[in-house]
């Protein structure tokens, strides 16, 4: 079975420009979480979809960032305008909400430098 | 507000030996816990959990025990192999709630 697939893997862009980031749940899972890992936070959520409907954004830093999630099998998280402090790797997450506790499935993460 | 901590950043354990690796938490609203592992340049990928209503949980080499009055969790990992040298995070969740609380880590070195 396919994973989580993100993409890009890394992503090198200048401050001020618009970055986007990319993610295809595993078929079949109906929640998809959006997380960013930086050294001083450690591993945080930004925003989760269940059904494709935003239902937590409390994470998201900042008016600056936006995630959409326009069917089940992709959602994407931008980031405009870009700062170096938006510097991290993101990482999305699908589960499939059921019956009983389903863990969250990661994909690798995209690398994310401003410059 | 960290409200699942794991006070050791690192841990390093003669392979064959027993690894335990612990965490503790503050919300009591929490009722099901997880464990991850993590190698560099991927994803964490899910090893163990258990609900509040246990206190332990086993699976293979992996075993998590829960001290709810303690709020502690601990993963113990036996024999420990060389393959088990990753980053090791707990995660925490309430009833009723998808998200996730994550500790910062513990990065596992398994000696040869």
């Amino acid at each position: 079975d396919a994973g989580v697939i993100q993409s890009p893997r890394h992503e090198v862009t200048e401050m001020g420009q618009e970055v986007t980031l990319r993610c295809k749940p595993i078929s079949g899972h109906n929640s998809l979480f959006w997380y960013r890992q930086t050294m001083m936070r450690g591993l945080e959520l930004l925003i989760y979809f269940n059904n494709n409907v935003p239902i937590d954004d409390s994470g998201m830093p900042e008016d600056r960032f936006s995630a959409k999630m326009p069917n089940a099998s992709f959602s994407t998280l931008k980031i405009q305008p870009s700062e170096p402090r938006d510097s991290a790797v993101y990482f999305c997450a699908s589960s499939r909400q059921g019956i009983g506790v389903q863990p969250q499935h990661f994909g690798d993460g995209t690398r994310l430098s401003i410059l | 507000d960290q409200q699942v901590k794991q006070n050791s950043p690192s841990l390093s354990v003669q392979e064959g030996r027993i690894s335990i690796l612990n965490c503790d938490y503050t919300n009591s609203m929490f009722d099901y816990f997880l464990w991850y592992k993590k190698y560099p340049a991927e994803g964490p990928t899910f090893l163990i959990s258990i609900s509040s209503i246990k206190d332990k949980n086993e699976d293979g080499r992996f075993t998590v025990f829960l001290n709810k009055s303690a709020k502690h969790l601990s993963l113990h990992i036996v024999p420990s192999q060389p393959g088990d040298s990753a980053v090791y995070f707990c995660a925490a969740k309430d009833f009723g709630n998808e998200k996730l609380t994550f500790g910062t880590g513990t990065r596992l070195t398994i000696i040869p």
